[in-house]
């Protein structure tokens, strides 16, 4: 089964500082599916970035991008410029796919603080 | 409305109270999830159905019973819940093609459930 794992259960980041969320996950797939999901105050569960285990370049989307290391099954998320509206819990999760659905596995989650 | 929507955004019951949580995806997606996330725990997996079928029942208890009528719904149905049953509950849909591929999963804002 796979796990996923975040180190970091709270962070905290300066506005228009760069943060840095660390995430390692346990598979014996060679192909995936990771995310990074983001979810506020509101409870939403908003997808941030994705990245294809295939693809060796990483993802990036405006002032979110990953760190992928497949070899050492590492993903964390950077945060550039950060914003009062990035404080959140960030998820990290693993898209597994059994033949007849999808699955995500997700960490435990960071909370990310943003100060002035 | 647009993307996945859930019905009520907040619910309170007795342990003898029969309700439903309602879930609609505005995406013409073919698979669905309910997710219970409690607190300090992560995201569990409760039932994916894909094509209006149940592919997975990650061992939920029986007091939990979904439905899927089409694609487009999805209901949770409660009756003789435990107070430990209270937590936040997420559905998300997606569109799962047979071979796999990015299957990324778009959530609703939750229903608050609380059981007294």
């Amino acid at each position: 089964a796979q796990t996923v794992t975040q180190s970091q259960p709270e962070m905290s980041v300066q506005e228009a500082e760069t943060v840095t969320l660390s995430c390692t996950y346990d598979t014996s797939e060679s192909d995936y599916y990771l995310f990074w999901y983001k979810q506020p105050p509101s409870r939403q569960m908003i997808l941030v970035i994705r990245q294809e285990a295939y693809k060796q370049q990483n993802a990036t989307e405006n002032r979110f991008s990953v760190n992928f290391q497949k070899a050492a099954k590492s993903f964390s998320l950077k945060i550039s410029d950060s914003q009062l509206g990035d404080a959140a819990m960030y998820f990290c999760a693993y898209r597994s796919y059994t033949g007849t659905a999808s699955k995500l596995t997700f960490g435990t989650g960071t909370r990310l603080q943003v100060t002035l | 409305e647009t993307g996945v929507t859930q019905t009520p955004r907040h619910l309170v019951m007795g342990m003898t109270n029969k309700k439903s949580l309602k879930c609609e995806q505005h995406l013409g997606h073919n698979a669905m999830y309910w997710y219970k996330q409690s607190a300090k725990k992560p995201l569990e997996l409760m039932f994916v159905y894909n094509f209006k079928e149940q592919t997975e029942n990650n061992s939920v208890p029986s007091r939990f019973s979904p439905e899927c009528p089409n694609s487009s719904h999805l209901f949770l149905h409660l009756h003789t819940l435990q107070p430990e049953d209270s937590a936040l509950y997420l559905c998300a849909s997606s569109q799962d093609g047979t071979s796999g591929g990015e299957n990324t999963q778009y959530f609703g804002p939750g229903t608050r459930l609380t059981v007294l």
